[in-house]
């Protein structure tokens, strides 16, 4: 079956410190993966998407490469900003049926 | 200019209850979804309707009720509310139900809180 784990939160970094929040799926196929970001009080927002091997996503000076060899869509930024607080979800498509499948949400609290 | 909109944003209301979210979407897509969102954050999915046609029906209590009266509308009817309800309900709608890549788009939540 299909599965998304994130690593556990929260995560808690000084300004400008380096981020990585990983993720790795398990998939029947070959799906798309994507990262999410909710703020608080907010809905979910696309932050970056892959759709093949190989491919990175970036946005907002995010950015995730999808692994297949290690089935892994890390999340990583240079030097994060207190406005990057939120809870961040990495999810998977199944193809064919536009399903998607949430990690667990990892929450990043980014201080001063 | 909303993409995704959902009314109410907030609902309280006791057990035995009956209520419904109703979520519209002006963005052309033909496929729309319902998720729940539990205290811990974690997000699963409980519907999706494609051109007013249910495509995905998780196990969920049939207390739940999902209504598409056009593509650009799917409301969300729970009968009998129960304490296990509370929680923040999201819709979602995408434009492809035959596409892996596309993008979800989600409204603000309505956090539900049963008493």
């Amino acid at each position: 079956g299909n599965s998304v784990t994130q690593m556990e939160g929260p995560v808690t970094l000084s300004e400008e410190a380096f981020l990585t929040i990983n993720c790795t799926y398990t998939a029947t196929g070959y799906p798309s993966l994507f990262w999410y970001v909710q703020y608080p009080g907010e809905g979910l927002q696309l932050l970056l998407k892959a759709t093949k091997a190989d491919d990175k996503g970036s946005n907002k000076g995010f950015e995730a490469t999808y692994r297949k060899e290690t089935t892994s869509f890390h999340l990583e930024k240079g030097s994060v900003q207190v406005s990057d607080s939120a809870v961040y979800f990495c999810a998977l498509s199944d193809h064919g049926f536009n399903k998607f499948y949430f990690g667990s949400g990892t929450k990043l609290n980014v201080k001063p | 200019d909303t993409a995704v909109s959902q009314t109410p944003k907030y609902l309280v209301t006791q057990m035995g209850n009956d209520k419904s979210i109703k979520c519209e979407q002006n963005l052309g897509h033909d496929t729309m979804y319902w998720y729940k969102q539990d205290s811990k954050k974690f997000l699963k999915i409980m519907f999706s309707y494609n051109n007013k046609e249910l495509i995905i029906n998780e196990t969920v209590p049939n207390r739940f009720s999902p209504k598409s009266p056009d593509k650009a509308h799917l409301n969300l009817h729970i009968n009998s509310l129960e304490l296990g309800d509370s929680a923040v309900y999201f819709c979602a709608s995408s434009q492809d139900p035959e596409g892996s890549t596309d993008t979800q788009y989600f409204g603000p939540g309505t956090r539900l809180t049963v008493l």
